[in-house]
């Protein structure tokens, strides 16, 4: 089945501790992409990534790290997570890296940073 | 700017009535359209897309939706409201400097009995 799967779907943890969400998708898409979710505020990007070894900042990537080393895999990356950090995240990927396609959207992950 | 506006927070509507929910866009350049929709607790769902061509655009569950060049948006619409229909729907625009999409704030679609 086609799909993009995140790790893990809910998560709470402490200001400072490190964390990594995973995302992967099984489609051999170029484009991928983080984004979070607040109330009232819609998507807004964190990071994309074109292509492998290819990665570009989205709206809002303050405090966020993102690697593609292989295709299939764009994990994030949170160094230090504050509480401003909390939220619901969201990993997509798309065929071809122009974005005339759909995106394919994970279930999304739970972020609570107490 | 760049942008996307969903006017509306919520809209209300009947079952088996039609049901409308707007998005209008701000975009350089052709304008590449997209609406996605969102169930509680899941992910964003591809809907409908306009590239290019006819400015009635058909797509899952019986949604369409209509572009409208000289007045900038791209409503969306279904000649008949299911319950099943109530979710969170998201209009996009792709930012044609960087291929990004730039989203509205999403709009609550609640279908009543």
């Amino acid at each position: 089945e086609a799909q993009v799967t995140q790790n893990p779907r809910y998560l709470i943890t402490v200001t400072g501790k490190k964390l990594t969400v995973t995302c992967s998708q099984n489609m051999n898409h170029e484009y991928m992409s983080w984004y979070r979710q607040d109330p009232g505020l819609g998507l807004r990007q964190i990071y994309y990534s074109m292509n492998v070894e290819v990665t570009d900042k989205g709206d809002v990537p303050e405090g966020y790290k993102v690697s593609r080393k292989e295709k299939r895999n764009f994990p994030l990356i949170l160094e230090s997570p504050s509480p401003n950090q909390t939220s619901l995240y969201f990993c997509a990927s798309s065929p071809g890296d122009y974005l005339t396609g759909e995106l394919f959207f994970g279930e999304g992950s739970r972020l609570t940073v107490l | 700017a760049q942008s996307v506006a969903q006017p509306e927070d919520q809209v209300n509507v009947a079952e088996g009535n039609p049901l409308t929910v707007k998005c209008t866009y701000s975009v350089s350049g052709n304008p590449y359209l997209f609406w996605y929709v969102q169930y509680p607790n899941r992910g964003l769902q591809f809907l409908l897309k306009y590239i290019t061509g006819d400015n009635l655009v058909k797509g899952s569950y019986g949604f369409e939706a209509e572009f409208n060049k000289s007045q900038t948006s791209f409503h969306l619409k279904k000649p008949s409201a299911l319950v099943s229909d109530s979710a969170l729907y998201f209009c996009a625009v792709r930012d044609n400097s960087n291929y990004q999409l730039i989203w509205g704030a999403g709009t609550k679609l609640i279908i009543k009995p």
